[in-house]
């Protein structure tokens, strides 16, 4: 099983600024990775996909990056409406799918 | 629009059954792949099945491999999940899924979920 991994766990933001959040895969899952965002009380909604593709509808201040193990999710300026909880998913190892714990990012 | 409404949650005792479904609108359900995930109280997301578009290929976690079983009706425009042999491990909200494609990669539309609550 591709274990993935989170970091920071909680990352505290200011409006306005930029916030990165990390994902590592325990293996190579190729560009096979998607993003979501969980409001609470909310179900998730897919953010990226293929790494880097942005689903429909997501605004251009969402970016996602990296291959192989090395993922890194970028909000260049944090909306009120950003702070949740985000999570990552491979799927090269289809159709075992398998997320990360989740970042939460919180006002600071 | 895309909506997928879920139900069928309940509480059940250790051991017991539950058939979970959900009703899918907005787009051609027979097209894509469906799947569903759960999450846990105050945990992350789980994948625990998906169904390709014809119902042909089914797919499990290993925690729940050989416990519930994923089908779809097509004509109705419905998700199942038959889970039997509950523990209360399996306790959490779970969520339908539609694929963007005929594959279950991953999931852009979610259902509002359904609680199951398995406990004695």
């Amino acid at each position: 099983e591709i274990v993935m991994m989170q970091s920071p766990a909680t990352l505290s933001v200011s409006p306005g600024e930029r916030a990165t959040l990390s994902c590592r895969a325990s293996q190579s899952v190729g560009s096979n990775l998607a993003w979501y965002q969980q409001k609470p009380g909310q179900a998730p909604r897919l953010l990226i996909y293929g790494a880097s593709t942005r689903a429909t509808g997501i605004p251009d201040r969402f970016s996602g990056s990296g291959s192989g193990t090395e993922f890194t999710l970028i909000i260049s300026s944090l909306q009120s409406e950003d702070f949740a909880v985000y999570y990552c998913q491979q799927y090269n190892n289809w159709p075992l799918l398998t997320f990360g714990g989740g970042t939460k990012v919180e006002i600071k | 629009e895309v909506q997928l409404l879920d139900s069928g949650g309940g509480l059940v005792q250790p051991g017991g059954s539950l058939r979970l479904s959900c009703a899918a609108s907005g787009f051609t359900f027979s097209t894509y792949a469906m799947g569903w995930v759960r999450q846990a109280p105050g945990k992350g997301l789980e994948w625990v099945s998906a169904i390709s578009g014809s119902g042909v290929s089914t797919y499990y976690a290993d925690s729940v491999n050989g416990r519930f079983t994923i089908s779809r009706d097509n004509s109705k425009n419905t998700l199942y999940l038959q889970m039997n042999s509950l523990r209360a491990g399996d306790t959490a909200l779970y969520y339908c899924a539609k694929a963007p494609s005929s594959w279950p990669y991953y999931f852009d539309s979610w259902g509002q979920g359904t609680l199951v609550t398995v406990s004695s």
